[in-house]
């Protein structure tokens, strides 16, 4: 599976969007982009996962470039219980695990 | 529908000691994973299983762990015995067999402190 580099923090004032990249310079054809959040003292939780195209649930949209190496996370309208660790995690379609990296702490601030 | 399922949600022991932890995942969800996750650190696997049979448990410490899954249902992990560097959140998630991409469903986790 490919690798990922996530930025370790990053802040994001309350009822403004919160864009949170990933690169995955090595993603494979077959890869798919999964995003997962960590709230504290909680498991992960599953938000979005896409193949090429963009997608978009009610939790947050998922925007991959056309290349692949790289995708945000978007949450449109962050709240103070959007604070949590979020993963971005790279598998094959036939994957059956995740590999989580270290994440990017991500804090909603009022 | 419930989710997973797991207990206890705290545990401590002291080293040497043997523990079990216990995960029920969300009603026919035949794939059930064990992780682990230190401080800081995202969630490591540890087992998978596919409905009763262990298809990937090459990163569980076997020397000290064992896992089961008894009619493909509920699952038990256990520690025997425990050191200090055992302590972190175990998690217990699940997800539907043979569907190419979807999602993992996770419990809150059992955090263990080993004195």
């Amino acid at each position: 599976d490919a690798k990922t580099t996530q930025p370790p923090s990053m802040d994001c004032a309350e009822g403004r969007a919160a864009n949170l990249p990933c690169n995955h310079s090595t993603i494979s054809g077959n890869e798919y982009v999964y995003w997962y959040r960590q709230i504290h003292s909680q498991g992960p939780q599953y938000i979005i996962h896409g193949l090429k195209n963009n997608e978009t649930n009610e939790m947050a949209s998922l925007i991959i470039t056309e290349d692949r190496k790289s995708s945000t996370l978007i949450l449109p309208h962050a709240t103070l219980r959007d604070t949590a660790v979020y993963y971005c995690i790279v598998i094959r379609g036939s994957a059956r695990q995740l590999t989580f990296g270290s994440g990017t702490q991500l804090t909603v601030l009022p | 529908e419930a989710g997973v399922v797991q207990s206890p949600r705290y545990k401590i022991i002291e080293k040497k000691q043997p523990v079990a932890f216990w995960c029920n995942p969300i009603s026919g969800h035949n794939t059930l994973y064990w992780y682990r996750q230190n401080l800081g650190q995202g969630p490591e696997l540890l087992i998978r299983y596919e409905n009763e049979e262990a298809v990937d448990d090459s990163q569980l410490p076997k020397d000290r762990f064992s896992a089961e899954r008894l009619k493909g249902v509920d699952s038990t992990l256990k520690i025997q015995p425990a050191e200090l560097g055992d302590s972190a959140v175990y998690l217990c998630a699940c997800s539907l067999s043979g569907m190419v991409d979807t999602e993992a469903f996770f419990g809150q986790g059992t955090r263990l402190t080993v004195v």
